[in-house]
């Protein structure tokens, strides 16, 4: 019962690099979510899928892709990194509509330097 | 756009004590409330749940309500251990695809 599984758990890039940070989920969620999270801001929503096949951007989404490679995946690209895209990365994932509740991974922790 | 707030920001309490944490948020139109708990540099933990429909869930010493009107929710903890320890985080389902919204958290500490 893996959940939510996130890789990289950490990462240094030097800015200008890229780099997708993966995301799956076993639990045959339809929606995926990326937030990031930073001391004071809280978490706040970079992108999302609510379905297989679609992707809609959310508060922060600059600097940012996405890619929901099929139903149990959902990766997020940096192009061309920033220091002030140094975070605390967490995926989520929901059945539909959060009924059941979200569930979320373990997180990546991201320096750009 | 869909504002959580939690208060206090930061709380300290002696152990055994019972305790409350706030959160409100401005739009009522919720699907849903959910209460995660994050310990220093690890993930987040759901705690409870709570449907737009239902006013508390419980769990163990943890007991959360909803008043969907008001815009309030709270997490009651009894007898508060140690253990406790970490910061508590409120998100409520928006509309955006159904993303949460968070507020900021409460950090909290139990002292021995």
């Amino acid at each position: 019962n893996a959940g939510v599984t996130q890789t990289p758990k950490f990462q240094v890039l030097k800015t200008g690099q890229s780099m997708t940070l993966q995301c799956a989920q076993d639990m045959n969620h339809n929606s995926m979510y990326w937030y990031r999270q930073d001391p004071g801001m809280g978490l706040r929503l970079i992108y999302y899928s609510a379905s297989e096949g679609t992707t809609d951007k959310g508060e922060v989404p600059n600097g940012y892709n996405v890619s929901r490679l099929n139903k149990r995946e959902f990766s997020l690209r940096l192009e061309s990194a920033a220091p002030s895209q140094t975070s605390v990365y967490f995926c989520a994932s929901t059945l539909t509509g959060g009924v059941y509740g979200y569930t979320f991974g373990s997180g990546t922790r991201l320096t750009v330097v | 756009k869909q504002e959580v707030t939690q208060i206090p920001a930061a709380l300290s309490v002696p152990e055994g004590e019972n305790l409350v944490l706030n959160c409100s948020f401005t739009d009522s139109a919720i699907y849903n409330l959910q209460w995660f708990r994050q310990d220093p540099g690890k993930g987040l933990t759901s705690l409870l749940l709570i449907q737009s429909s239902q006013r508390e869930q419980t769990s163990g010493r943890l007991n959360a309500s909803l008043d969907k009107s008001s815009g309030r929710s709270t997490l009651y903890i009894a007898a508060s251990q140690p253990g406790d320890s970490a910061t508590y985080l409120c998100a409520v389902t928006g509309d955006s695809g159904y993303a949460l919204n968070f507020g900021k958290g409460t950090s909290l500490l139990v002292t021995p």
